[in-house]
């Protein structure tokens, strides 16, 4: 079966860190930018960051730069996103996705939730 | 950045209507938008990419158009399945992409 697989997700102080992987299965990360989606409770869903296939680019949304990081590693088949200084705000149920679209996410992972609380 | 506004944010229809779900880009987007569909947790499924292609597997009632930087998702003879909420995703550059609000339809 295609799919992405996820872990790394938990509870975590504000301030800390966490790192999400993603890991494909079935399949061969797609030559196509790979994306971090996330989606607070209740609400809608919120671009994260994206990857070129080498790595050599990286794109983030304004409220995770320089605190947030995303690498691939292509001999592994997995994404990862390093989370660090995290806020409140980044409560979330993040999704990785792509699968070779030109951006259309046509795969996705099965959501992994990040609660950051005191 | 590229703004996505969509609308209605919640819709209820009855089984066999024709429903349909706009998308307003705030400046060209050159046809990059993908509609996805999501139900309780779960992750979103890709309905439509390019504007108007349609995914494999995906039934032929939904269908996606533009006109101009509207863009439509319709879905042509609703179905008690199609009981979940629906999003507009534009990737015209990937320094940044943007979804709209979501739609959320409920079958009457």
């Amino acid at each position: 079966e295609v799919q992405l697989v996820q872990s790394g997700g938990g509870l975590v102080l504000p301030g800390g860190s966490l790192r999400l992987s993603c890991t494909a299965s079935g399949f061969t990360l797609p030559n196509d930018y790979m994306t971090w989606v996330r989606q607070t409770p209740g609400e809608g869903l919120e671009w994260v960051a994206n990857i070129k296939p080498d790595g050599s680019e990286k794109f983030y949304v304004n409220s995770v730069k320089g605190r947030f990081s995303i690498s691939r590693d292509n001999t592994k088949n997995s994404l990862y996103l390093q989370m660090n200084s995290l806020r409140a705000e980044d409560t979330a149920v993040y999704y990785c996705g792509g699968g070779g679209k030109l951006g259309a996410l046509d795969i996705w992972g099965q959501g992994t939730k990040v609660i950051v609380s005191s | 950045d590229i703004q996505v506004t969509q609308s209605p944010s919640t819709l209820s229809a009855s089984v066999g209507d024709r429903v349909t779900i706009t998308c307003r880009a705030s400046q060209n987007i050159n046809s990059w938008l993908a509609w996805y569909q999501q139900k309780p947790g779960k992750a979103p499924k890709l309905l439509i990419s390019k504007t108007s292609t349609l995914e494999s597997g995906v039934p032929s009632r939904f269908s996606g158009s533009e006109s101009g930087t509207d863009f439509t998702l319709t879905i042509g003879s609703l179905q008690p399945d199609d009981s979940a909420t629906y999003y507009c995703h534009q990737y015209n550059s990937y320094s940044s992409y943007t979804f709209g609000q979501g739609t959320r339809l409920e079958i009457k």
